[in-house]
């Protein structure tokens, strides 16, 4: 089973601050993908990234995938309130018909 | 905007009753999937289904739990027997790729279920 860890679990900051949060593998992914969760609510995809060392930017979002393909991560610059939110890293689950995800970093950013 | 819709919302049901999860995928989508998410815990995977049929499952979905796509748009999820640990959100989600090929989830908003 291939597993991803996130970092840190919580997070909590005031807006207008810069933040990066962690999805870490001992395996290789053919891609990572974020999904953003608000409460109540389904994942909503963000971003996928593919190639090793790619860099994507959404907004002030960052995303980045490690060049060994077994890390990736988000940095938000001038966090917002609206970015609040439970973000996960997802990747193929080692076998052919699923995505595995992580257990996500709950983000709160206070006005 | 292509959505996955799901319902009921929320469904309160007392253990051992049968439930069933509905949800409309989007339309030109091949894969399709529930999770769960137990309260404050991890999205995990349940079943994936292509074809019309289990392409693979988890653990979590043993012999009370069925799937099925009765009629070419609706894909159902099924548990026979109610336990009070199935309480959690059950999303529903649907993909036009394969996972293994950046096969990026739509997800629904998820049916509530509170066993008790």
């Amino acid at each position: 089973t291939q597993l991803l860890e996130q970092s840190p679990q919580f997070l909590s900051i005031q807006e207008g601050e810069n933040l990066t949060v962690y999805c870490n593998s001992s395996s290789v992914f053919s891609s990572l993908q974020w999904y953003r969760q608000e409460p109540g609510e389904g994942p909503v995809l963000l971003v996928t990234v593919v190639t090793g060392g790619e860099v994507k930017k959404l907004k002030r979002l960052t995303f980045q995938f490690g060049d060994a393909r077994k890390d990736s991560s988000l940095h938000i610059t001038a966090a917002q309130p609206g970015d609040t939110g439970l973000y996960l890293c997802a990747g193929p689950g080692g076998s052919n018909y699923k995505l595995t995800f992580g257990k996500g970093t709950l983000l709160t950013v206070n006005p | 905007e292509p959505e996955v819709t799901q319902t009921p919302s929320h469904q309160v049901t007392q253990m051992g009753q049968e439930v069933i999860l509905r949800c409309v995928p989007i339309s030109n989508h091949l894969y399709f999937y529930w999770y769960r998410q137990i309260l404050g815990q991890k999205v995990e995977f349940l079943v994936s289904f292509y074809n019309n049929e289990i392409s693979e499952k988890s653990e979590i979905f043993d012999d009370q739990f069925s799937v099925e796509r009765p009629d070419g748009s609706n894909f159902t999820l099924k548990i026979r027997s109610t336990k009070l640990e199935d309480s959690a959100m059950y999303f529903c989600a649907s993909s036009e790729n394969h996972p293994q090929n950046t096969g990026e989830l739509f997800f629904g908003e998820g049916s509530r279920l509170t066993v008790l």
